[in-house]
């Protein structure tokens, strides 16, 4: 069972350089999430959804955008990287309510 | 949104001994309170969770606990082990209406052989 899948797992950006992170969930989850996590600082909520179609803003959400077009599929965007952006991001999903989060391996992140 | 922290937030014990983790949240409505362990290089994973008509559910050598009135849910943890070291992240959760998860600021757990 893959469960949740993030690409990459590694990249390096040049500040002003754009991406795509890749989250792919195959167990028909409603509810998607993206987090950074940053040394002493836990994991932070950037984005979610709550269906396909769907997205809304958590925690830190400047700087990125994200997509929900196919139920399986949650992309996180950055349009111009900066190296605050520098940091491990990971997605989560969760299916009914009151259940557990299953997390990918995370994307270290480095901007230069 | 919920306010939650964890205490402490780095915690050494010796082999064999008890580690207890403490998480107060600020929702009143959270109705769901799981706790994730996340090793090194990994994300995290659910490792005992207990819901709002429960006030202890174990599971061999980690427990979870809960006080609704004051608003805090510990994990207890026996007889630690070496494999036991890791961070350890509560995320209490108010799935009415929509559900966001929030995790606490973590604590990292060392279990000194």
């Amino acid at each position: 069972n893959a469960g949740v899948t993030q690409t990459p797992k590694f990249r390096v950006l040049k500040t002003g350089q754009s991406m795509t992170l890749l989250c792919a969930q195959d167990m028909n989850h409603e509810y998607m999430y993206w987090y950074r996590q940053d040394p002493g600082m836990g994991l932070r909520l950037i984005h979610y959804s709550v269906g396909e179609g769907t997205t809304a803003k958590g925690e830190v959400p400047d700087g990125y955008n994200v997509s929900r077009l196919k139920k399986q599929n949650f992309l996180l965007g950055l349009e111009s990287a900066a190296p605050s952006q520098t940091s491990v991001y990971f997605c989560a999903s969760s299916g009914e309510l009151n259940t557990e989060a299953f997390f990918g391996q995370g994307t270290r992140l480095t901007v230069v | 949104g919920e306010n939650v922290e964890q205490h402490p937030s780095t915690l050494s014990v010796q082999e064999g001994d008890s580690a207890v983790i403490k998480c107060t949240y600020s929702d009143s409505a959270s109705n769901y309170f799981p706790w994730y362990k996340q090793e090194l290089g990994k994300g995290p994973q659910l490792i005992i969770d207990i819901r709002s008509n429960v006030g202890e559910k174990k599971d061999q050598r980690i427990a979870v606990t809960l006080n609704k009135t004051a608003k805090h849910f510990s994990l207890h943890i026996t007889e630690t082990q070496p494999e036991d070291s890791a961070v350890y992240f509560c995320a209490p959760l108010n799935s009415g209406g929509y559900q966001k998860v929030t995790f606490g600021t973590g604590t990292k757990l060392q279990v000194i052989p």
